[in-house]
């Protein structure tokens, strides 16, 4: 079966690290995805992985590790704006991308 | 441009109505989605067209029927839908299948079916 898992909520603070983390099992990979959800619009894509290591982008940075089918999201010097759900999601074998629950991320001043 | 948009913004209809969804782009991606989110839930994937094909139908319902007229344009054409199809419907685009740089959502549709 496909599952991808990850924390349904977490809490942290304005200009904290948090770390969101993804365990995926699925019908072979493709690539894994972070996307950040306001609530109330769309999706906004944030981070790729397809190789193992961590990709720094900015604020964020995403690491896979393929063989562990894990992955983790990391926020730096976190700002009130980045109070919003953080999708993982993972392209199998067939090109479907399958979403995990998200997590809701609270940032407190 | 770096937009999908998608129209209407909001769409309320009857269980005997026909109506559509439409969704644009004009950053020349070949590959197009329809997403459905229901509140606080993922988007769950409904269909797929790469290079104006239809390539992945995630067995949905034949109430739901996608088109894809062209490369820019995706339609989501609605008939005899249900309660339970009120949804947020997400229209989104990439270069190609396996693109790298994650798909561009629109803003989305809010259907209620009454």
């Amino acid at each position: 079966g496909q599952n991808i898992d990850q924390p349904t909520e977490m809490t942290a603070t304005e200009g904290a690290i948090v770390q969101i983390n993804c365990t995926y099992q699925t019908s072979g990979f493709n690539g894994l995805f972070w996307y950040q959800q306001h609530a109330g619009e769309a999706p906004t894509f944030l981070s790729y992985n397809v190789l193992d290591g961590l990709e720094e982008k900015g604020r964020f940075s995403s690491f896979l590790s393929r063989s562990k089918g894990y992955s983790y999201l990391l926020l730096k010097e976190l700002q009130m704006k980045d109070s919003a759900s953080y999708l993982c999601a993972v392209r199998g074998r067939d090109d479907k991308i399958i979403f995990g629950k998200g997590t809701r991320l609270h940032i407190l001043p | 441009d770096t937009e999908v948009t998608q129209t209407p913004k909001h769409l309320v209809m009857g269980m005997t109505n026909k109506k559509s969804l439409k969704c644009e782009q004009h950053m020349g991606h070949r590959a197009m989605y329809w997403y459905k989110q229901k509140a606080k839930k993922p988007p769950e994937l409904m269909f797929v067209y790469s290079y104006e094909k239809l390539s992945i139908n995630e067995s949905v319902p034949s109430r739901f029927s996608p088109e894809c007229p062209n490369s820019s344009l995706l339609n989501l054409h609605l008939h005899a839908l249900q309660p339970e199809d009120s949804a947020l419907y997400l229209c989104a685009s990439s270069h190609y299948l396996r693109a790298a740089e994650g798909q561009y959502f629109g803003p989305g549709t809010r259907l209620t079916v009454t």
